[in-house]
């Protein structure tokens, strides 16, 4: 089975600053089947990217992806206070199961 | 707007059962894909299970194979996840999904605020 690997674990920024947010795949994910979800405390999570770089309906253009094979990113241009949170990505394998990354948390230098 | 309400938690001693429910409103129920995703406490995401529309193809995670049963009531748009032989790390926050298909892949577009499963003795 797949395993991705996320980094780093934290991510210390300020409002503002540019955040790149790592998400490494042990095997080549299948046709970039690769999505990317934001989770703030007590709340469930939120899709923000799918198919490596799609963004999801209602989803700020300062959220951007991209990657192919193993190697993906996310990038969040200029951080607002509402977006220090934790990232986690996800695949959808070809064996029809989803695995989770274990997150990055973005959090307040 | 789309709501997903996610009931049927709550504390079970390990060995026993749970059925969990959800109740979808705001889109065309029959025709989605649904999972389960589960969170244990300070943990990361978990993909559970899913189900297609008609209820006739379902999929498991491994860690849940043989012990959990998901289905649906399309009449009633509703969810369900039977989980039977509990064990202390099935302890977590359980969410119900909505699924995004685009081609042959899925994604998770809509999730409820989830029901909390605690099994201890």
């Amino acid at each position: 089975d797949i395993v991705l690997m996320q980094s780093p674990g934290t991510l210390s920024l300020s409002p503002g600053e540019r955040a790149t947010l790592s998400c490494r795949a042990s095997q080549s994910v299948r046709n970039n089947y690769l999505a990317w979800y934001q989770q703030k405390p007590g709340q469930a999570p939120r899709l923000l990217i799918y198919g490596a770089s799609s963004r999801a309906t209602g989803i700020p253009d300062r959220f951007s992806a991209s990657g192919s094979g193993t190697d993906f990113t996310l990038t969040i241009s200029r951080l607002e206070p509402e977006d220090f949170a934790v990232y986690y990505c996800q695949e959808y394998g070809s064996s029809l199961v989803f695995t989770f990354g274990p997150g990055t948390k973005v959090d307040i230098k | 707007e789309v709501q997903l309400v996610e009931s049927g938690g709550g504390l079970v001693q390990p060995g026993g059962s749970l059925r969990l429910s959800c109740e979808a409103s705001g889109f065309t129920f029959r025709s989605q894909y649904l999972s389960w995703v589960r969170q244990a406490p300070g943990k990361g995401l978990e993909w559970v299970a899913n189900i297609y529309p008609d209820g006739r193809e379902t999929y498991y995670a491994d860690s849940v194979r043989g012990r959990f049963t998901i289905s649906r009531d399309n009449a009633k748009n509703s969810l369900f996840l039977q989980m039977n032989s509990l064990r202390a790390e099935d302890t977590a926050l359980y969410f119900c999904a909505r699924e995004l298909i685009v081609g042959p892949a899925e994604y998770f577009q809509n999730w409820g605020q989830g029901t909390l499963v605690i099994v201890s003795s």
